[in-house]
């Protein structure tokens, strides 16, 4: 069965370094997602991306996090100056409509 | 903001019994997902309700979607073992042209054999 696959699945950084995290979201899919999951809290939106450009973005989305479509498979999530208030697990989701989500496995950021 | 409440926040249960959690909204949502989540992994969709009113069942899940749209419950029987992780309820809210969803507080299920 298809799934959204995500590297690295653990990511440790300086603060104020830049981070890639990657995904592959499922082959057929249009829309793609980044969530965030502080350690012990819940799951929360970032930012949704479909025909090449952001749909929404939430407001921790903030000027340091961009995201891309650089070819036909991946989708990256850059955080451009790490805070130690990053640290946290970043879910890829991706759906093939406007439909059910499906969420990678995720990746562990810690930011020293 | 919009929040989805969950109940109960944990629960230790004894394997094999039956188990109940519950979401709720301040706010209509038109279809309403249940995910899994085990330590250290992705959500995993276990049931997706489209319809108020709507009971839907997968193996020893079964969850419903409230008739006000405001609420659901999730419902698993005979628990193992294997059940162990964080329930989480969600909702998609429309934003530009998709959905964003937005996700209930937990329910942290404990099994104990």
């Amino acid at each position: 069965e298809p799934e959204v696959t995500q590297t690295p699945s653990h990511q440790v950084t300086q603060m104020g370094q830049e981070v890639i995290l990657r995904c592959v979201p499922i082959s057929n899919h249009l829309y793609f997602y980044w969530y965030r999951q502080i350690l012990g809290q819940k799951v929360e939106f970032l930012v949704s991306f479909y025909n090449n450009e952001i749909s929404e973005k939430s407001e921790i989305f903030d000027d340091q996090f961009s995201v891309e479509r650089p070819d036909g498979s991946n989708f990256t999530l850059k955080i451009r100056s790490t805070k130690l208030e990053d640290s946290a697990m970043y879910f890829c989701a991706s759906a093939s409509s406007t439909d059910t989500q499906y969420f990678g496995p995720g990746t562990r950021l810690t930011v020293l | 903001g919009q929040q989805l409440n969950q109940s109960p926040q944990s629960m230790f249960i004894q394997e094999g019994e039956d188990v109940s959690m519950n979401c709720t909204s301040s706010s209509i949502f038109n279809t309403w997902l249940w995910y899994k989540q085990d330590p250290g992994e992705g959500p995993v969709l276990l049931i997706a309700l489209y319809k108020a009113g709507e009971l839907t069942s997968n193996g020893r899940l079964t969850a419903q979607f409230g008739i006000t749209r405001k609420d659901s419950f999730l419902n698993i029987s005979a628990s193992i073992p294997s059940d162990v992780g964080i329930y989480f309820c969600a909702g998609p809210r429309a934003t530009s042209g998709t959905y964003k969803y937005i996700f209930g507080t937990g329910t942290r299920l404990k099994v104990l054999a």
